[in-house]
């Protein structure tokens, strides 16, 4: 099976600029794998903000974005607010019996 | 309003069966794939298993295939995941979400 890496975690000042990546171990990610990304903060369900690389929910501030970077899906989070401070997920597609890995989770400190 | 609303989480003994279900209203149920997802404590979401919306194909992660069986009654809007051999390493908040993963219910905690 996949395994599907985020960095542990990362910081922001407010207002500023962070980019998640999520890496497969299989080689380069591309649209083909349809990468999610989701926010969960403390005590709360998972929140879907992205799907299919780069497409927003009708929820989904537009201060986040999804695009592939280098081989690997990334989140961008541009203008940072004190309550984008979260865990993120991604959640990569791939063909056969075991269609869906999560990655280990990005924890956002805004400080 | 898409609604999810799971139940029949609690505490069972290692080698116990539990059944998860998962009322959904809202969306039209039988047009939308399903999904379960679990969280062990302090830890990041695990894909457990998913059912297609004819239900004619189910999926399942490596930990759990051959132990769990996932099934859905689009007659009542429901998905079920019945959890059989749980072992302690299953215990988790189960979480129900809907489609492409973009509607999620609040979780039933699973203790074993």
């Amino acid at each position: 099976q996949a395994v599907v890496t985020q960095e542990p975690s990362v910081t922001v000042s407010p207002g500023g600029t962070v980019t998640f990546t999520c890496d497969s171990s299989t080689g380069a990610v591309t649209t083909d794998h349809s990468p999610y990304w989701f926010q969960q903060k403390p005590g709360q369900a998972p929140k879907a903000l992205l799907y299919d690389t780069l497409n927003k929910h009708s929820w989904t501030p537009a201060r986040f974005s999804g695009s592939l970077l280098g081989g690997r899906a990334a989140l961008t989070l541009s203008g940072a607010q004190p309550e984008d401070e979260a865990e993120y997920y991604c959640l990569l597609s791939y063909s056969g019996v075991r269609p869906w890995v999560f990655g280990g989770g990005t924890k956002l400190t805004v400080l | 309003e898409v609604q999810l609303l799971e139940s029949g989480g609690g505490l069972v003994q290692p080698g116990g069966s539990l059944r998860l279900s998962c009322a959904g209203s809202g969306f039209t149920f039988r047009n939308y794939a399903m999904n379960w997802v679990r969280q062990a404590p302090g830890k990041g979401l695990e894909w457990v298993s998913s059912i297609s919306g004819s239900g004619g194909s189910t999926y399942y992660a490596d930990s759990v295939a051959g132990r769990f069986t996932v099934s859905r009654d689009d007659s009542s809007d429901t998905l079920h995941l019945q959890m059989d051999i749980l072992r302690t390493e299953d215990t988790a908040i189960y979480y129900c979400v809907a489609g492409s993963f973009a509607f999620w219910g609040q979780g039933t905690l699973v203790t074993v």
